[in-house]
C-alpha cells in the first residue's frame, strides 16, 4: 500500500515549451501532495504544498507563474512547468500525505527534466 | 524553523565494518523523523521512521536509528555494511500538525570499499 507514482519518470523538452508532471496517490488518498526540487548532488528542496481544491502555497523564490499547480482530487496533483529554461532542468518529486494520522508522506520515484 | 543537519557529506567504509551517519536536527515541538536512502538518478526509498515510543527504531535493509532528544540527534547505524548499501542517504524532519512538508538534510553519500 501507500504508493505514489511520477509520470513521466523523465522527460526532454525545448526551450520555450511547457511540460506537466503527474503526481498519483494509486491507493491512498492524499488532501495533500508536496513538490520538491532536487539539483544534481544536492538534497531536496520544497518547492510547493499542493492543496486538494485551493491553491497551492509556494516557498519563497519560487514563481508561481512558472511552476502552475493544481490539485483536482483527492489521488492527483499536476506540476506544469511552463516557458521551460535550461535552468529549469532539475529532478522533481513529489509525495503525498495520507489523509488522516501521523505526517507520514510517501515519495514518488522522481521526474528527470531535461531543458534544451 | 526546522532544520537538519547531516555534519558529513561523504564517508567511505570498508564492507563488513559498521556505520553511524550522523543528523542532528532542530524543531520547535515534537518531530517526526526519518531516514531515506538514495541511490542515483532513483527516488528515495524510505529506510525508518521515528514519530514516538521506543527511541531505538529499527528499519529496512538492517538499519536502526536512535533518537536522542537531549542531543537532538537520530544517527543512523548499521552493524555491517554490504557493498550494495552504496548510496546518497538523507535525513529529514517533519511535524505533527498540519500540511507540513519534510526538511531534508543536506545528505551523505555512502560509499563502500570492497
Amino acid at each position: 500500500g501507500a504508493v505514489v507514482s511520477q509520470h513521466p519518470s523523465w522527460v526532454i523538452c525545448k526551450s520555450g515549451t511547457s511540460v506537466k508532471i503527474e503526481c498519483r496517490s494509486l491507493d491512498f488518498q492524499a488532501t495533500t501532495m508536496f513538490w520538491y526540487r532536487q539539483f544534481p548532488k544536492q538534497s531536496l528542496m520544497l518547492m510547493a504544498t499542493s492543496n486538494e481544491g485551493s491553491k497551492a502555497t509556494y516557498e519563497q523564490g519560487v514563481e508561481k507563474d512558472k511552476f502552475l499547480i493544481n490539485h483536482a482530487s483527492l489521488t492527483l496533483s499536476t506540476l506544469t512547468v511552463t516557458s521551460a529554461h535550461p535552468e529549469d532542468s532539475s529532478f522533481y518529486i513529489c509525495s503525498a500525505r495520507v489523509l488522516a494520522g501521523k505526517n507520514e508522506q510517501f515519495f514518488g520515484p522522481g521526474t528527470r527534466l531535461t531543458v534544451l | 524553523a526546522q532544520s537538519v543537519t547531516q555534519p558529513d557529506i561523504h564517508i567511505t567504509v570498508s564492507e563488513g565494518a559498521s556505520l553511524e551517519l550522523r543528523c542532528n536536527y532542530s524543531y520547535g515541538a515534537t518531530p517526526y523523523l526519518f531516514w531515506y536512502v538514495q541511490s542515483p538518478g532513483q527516488g528515495l526509498q524510505l529506510l525508518l521512521k521515528y514519530f514516538s515510543g521506543d527511541t531505538l527504531v529499527q528499519g529496512i535493509k538492517g538499519f536502526e536509528a536512535e533518537f536522542k532528544r537531549s542531543q537532538s540527534s537520530f544517527n543512523l547505524r548499521k552493524p555491517s555494511v554490504h557493498w550494495s548499501d552504496a548510496a546518497e542517504y538523507f535525513c529529514a524532519v517533519g511535524g505533527d500538525t498540519g500540511r507540513r512538508a519534510l526538511t531534508f538534510g543536506s545528505g551523505t553519500r555512502l560509499q563502500v570499499q570492497p
